[in-house]
């Protein structure tokens, strides 16, 4: 299986800080990687695919870039309804395996 | 609108078997491939494994392999989950998720459910 590491665990920001949470995984993965976004009591909510395209409906100070083992999450400028936690995934093969959570707090 | 639409929360006895329905509404429901994804309290997301809607073939995580059983019926747009000899580690909610892509088995989670919530306790 392939494994996927997110760094930070944590992450205590400000509102309109930009943020940068990276995720590298054990094997190349090509752009097969994804991002979710999850609040308390709430299913998780995909934000990007395919490493740097936006879900629709998404704010686009969400972006994603990287390729084969190493991937960013960034978010411009934070925004109140930002503070969760952000996972990422990858679906190069089977198993689909995600990273370990990075929980975004408020400073 | 798409939506997914999960049965209610179970309590199960070590050893029981449980069964998670998700009803899927607001497009074809056989175009899309359909994952089952867990998470136990306080920790991160585990894929458990994916069923294909429109023929119900399956496949499923090595770890559940032998408990696990995901089906389907095309006549009330919905998929099943079933895992069986539970254990007090099954404890978690249960998701069901879309596969965002047509024609492929593997893609993004574009659509999920709202999750059920299985306690495993004596």
């Amino acid at each position: 299986d392939i494994q996927m590491t997110q760094s930070p665990s944590s992450l205590s920001a400000s509102v309109g800080d930009r943020v940068i949470i990276t995720c590298r995984a054990s094997q190349s993965i090509s752009n097969y990687l994804n991002w979710y976004q999850q609040k308390p009591g709430k299913a998780p909510n995909l934000l990007i695919f395919a490493a740097s395209s936006l879900q629709s409906g998404v704010p686009s100070r969400f972006s994603g870039s990287g390729s084969g083992t190493d991937f960013t999450l960034t978010i411009s400028s934070l925004q109140p309804e930002d503070f969760a936690t952000y996972y990422c995934q990858e679906s190069y093969s089977t198993p689909p395996t995600f990273g370990q959570g990075t929980k975004l707090e408020i400073k | 609108q798409v939506q997914l639409v999960q049965s209610g929360a179970e309590v199960k006895k070590p050893g029981a078997s449980v069964k998670v329905s998700c009803k899927a509404s607001g497009y074809t429901f056989t175009s899309y491939f359909m994952h089952w994804v867990r998470q136990a309290p306080g920790q991160g997301l585990e894929w458990m494994g994916i069923i294909n809607p429109s023929g119900g073939s399956t496949s499923y995580a090595q770890e559940f392999q032998g408990r696990v059983t995901m089906t389907r019926d095309t006549s009330t747009n919905s998929v099943y989950m079933e895992l069986s000899s539970l254990r007090s580690e099954d404890t978690a909610v249960y998701y069901c998720a879309r596969d965002r892509s047509t024609g492929t088995t593997l893609d993004a989670f574009d659509v999920w459910g709202q999750g059920t919530m299985v306690t495993v306790s004596s």
